[in-house]
């Protein structure tokens, strides 16, 4: 039960796209589509913004978008706001059954 | 309105137990999976068990297997975690967490607002 691996932090400008990348393994994130990112403000709960690799819940702006190539998952969010700026994590189902990724510090310049 | 309320948090010696419960309301709570995921102080979301609908399968991290047992009563519409021969380790904020679905790999589309679990002498 190893944790995916993401970037520690990324940074972006208003306006500019990011991508947060998160590296599995043939048991999770290349065996299942069950790839899902949670945002987190400090002190509150995570909230999910893609499941199912790509899917987007009702209510998370179109900005946020999900893929998967092989064992890596990425979250790209383009046009960049200042509300952008957060904790997220990835998470894989893994059989086992799941497995978070250490997240990614997200901070708008 | 979905809503997921923890309770029993605290503190509690090294080599303790604690029961940390989680109330459902707003939706069907028979119908879906439930887990809880937790995370230590300035750390990172960790999961921690997974309960299956009707409750009769039961997942675990390996660093709760054998001390943790997650249940729930569909009566009560309530999650638990009966959490024993806890260590420094196990400090953290506790989030009960509702699936999507039934399936076990629906994602986790609502959360608690967490109850801390100190572990301390």
């Amino acid at each position: 039960q190893s944790a995916l691996t993401q970037p520690r932090s990324v940074s972006g400008s208003p306006g500019q796209s990011v991508t947060i990348s998160c590296t599995g393994t043939s048991s999770d994130v290349g065996r299942y589509n069950y790839v899902s990112w949670y945002q987190q403000y400090p002190g509150k709960a995570p909230k999910v913004m893609i499941h199912d690799v790509s899917k987007r819940p009702s209510g998370v702006p179109d900005r946020f978008s999900g893929s998967k190539s092989g064992n890596t998952a990425s979250l790209t969010i383009s046009g960049l706001q200042a509300e952008d700026e957060a904790d997220y994590y990835c998470c894989s189902y893994a059989g086992s059954p799941w497995v978070f990724g250490g997240g990614t510090k997200l901070t708008v310049l | 309105e979905v809503q997921l309320l923890e309770s029993g948090g605290g503190l509690v010696p090294p080599g303790g137990s604690l029961r940390l419960s989680c109330a459902a309301s707003g939706f069907s709570f028979s119908s879906f999976a439930m887990t809880w995921v937790r995370q230590a102080p300035g750390k990172g979301l960790e999961w921690v068990s997974t309960l299956n609908y009707i409750g009769g399968d039961t997942y675990y991290a390996d660093s709760v297997r054998g001390r943790f047992t997650i249940s729930r009563d569909n009566s009560r519409n309530t999650l638990y975690l009966q959490m024993s021969s806890l260590r420094a380790e196990d400090t953290a904020l506790y989030y009960c967490a509702k699936h999507d679905g039934a399936n076990l790999g629906s994602h986790f589309d609502y959360w608690g607002q967490g109850t801390l679990v100190t572990v301390s002498s």
